[in-house]
């Protein structure tokens, strides 16, 4: 079975500093990883998302994430914070299920940005 | 642009109210999902539609039902509402249910049953 656990459930850094938001995933297969970004009262969007090729995976708006299989860990990282990145990330994991797959979210971590 | 629209966008129910939240997307897309989120615990899958016709129940069913109406339109049902069910509903697309597609997400649907 799929999970994964988000470290902290708040993370606050100061504009302009790196952001580190921890993830580590189980999974009996060689699973997909992403990770989804909630803003206030928003729905979810897609950041980026690692299905077997390059372990380092680029995202939208700064953000990248290192998988990592040793470890079993997809943590997420930003070099300079803005205060637009104020908002709620979701580390999630899927298995192979013969098409069938689905989404297993962690719970959360929020992000303040400290002026 | 509309994606994925979600409606009504809040709502109040009391207790053993039934009421029905409605899902469309416009990106010909053949898999649904409808998603509770509560505070701590992410999002958890309810039902979901791989293609028109069909659904399954996904990890927390117990007390709603779906329709899969068409392609574009998938609705969630409360049938007598309860105060556990308080949470922010969300339905997502994607056009097949590998996972590694991504998922296009609504914008949610604030429900509290008082």
């Amino acid at each position: 079975a799929q999970s994964v656990t988000q470290l902290d459930s708040h993370v606050s850094v100061s504009e302009g500093t790196p952001v580190l938001l921890r993830c580590n995933y189980s999974s009996s297969y060689s699973p997909s990883l992403f990770w989804y970004v909630q803003h206030p009262n928003k729905g979810l969007q897609l950041l980026l998302k690692y299905t077997s090729a390059a372990t380092l995976v680029k995202g939208i708006n700064g953000f990248e994430a290192e998988f990592k299989k040793s470890e079993t860990s997809f943590h997420l990282t930003k070099p300079s914070a803005h205060m637009s990145d104020a908002a709620e990330y979701f580390c999630v994991v899927s298995e192979p299920n013969f098409g069938n797959e689905k989404l297993t979210f962690g719970t959360g971590t929020r992000l303040t940005i400290i002026p | 642009n509309a994606g994925v629209t979600q409606t009504p966008k809040f709502q109040v129910l009391k207790t053993g109210q039934s009421m029905t939240l409605q899902c469309a997307q416009d990106m010909n897309h053949n898999s649904m999902y409808w998603y509770r989120q509560d505070p701590g615990m992410g999002l958890r899958l309810i039902y979901y539609s791989a293609s028109e016709g069909t659904t399954d129940k996904g990890e927390v069913p117990n007390g709603y039902n779906v329709s899969r109406l068409n392609k574009r339109e998938f609705s969630l049902r409360l049938e007598s509402a309860a105060p556990s069910q308080t949470s922010v509903y969300f339905c997502a697309s994607s056009e097949v249910t590998l996972a590694n597609y991504g998922y296009t997400f609504g914008s949610g649907t604030r429900l509290t049953v008082v």
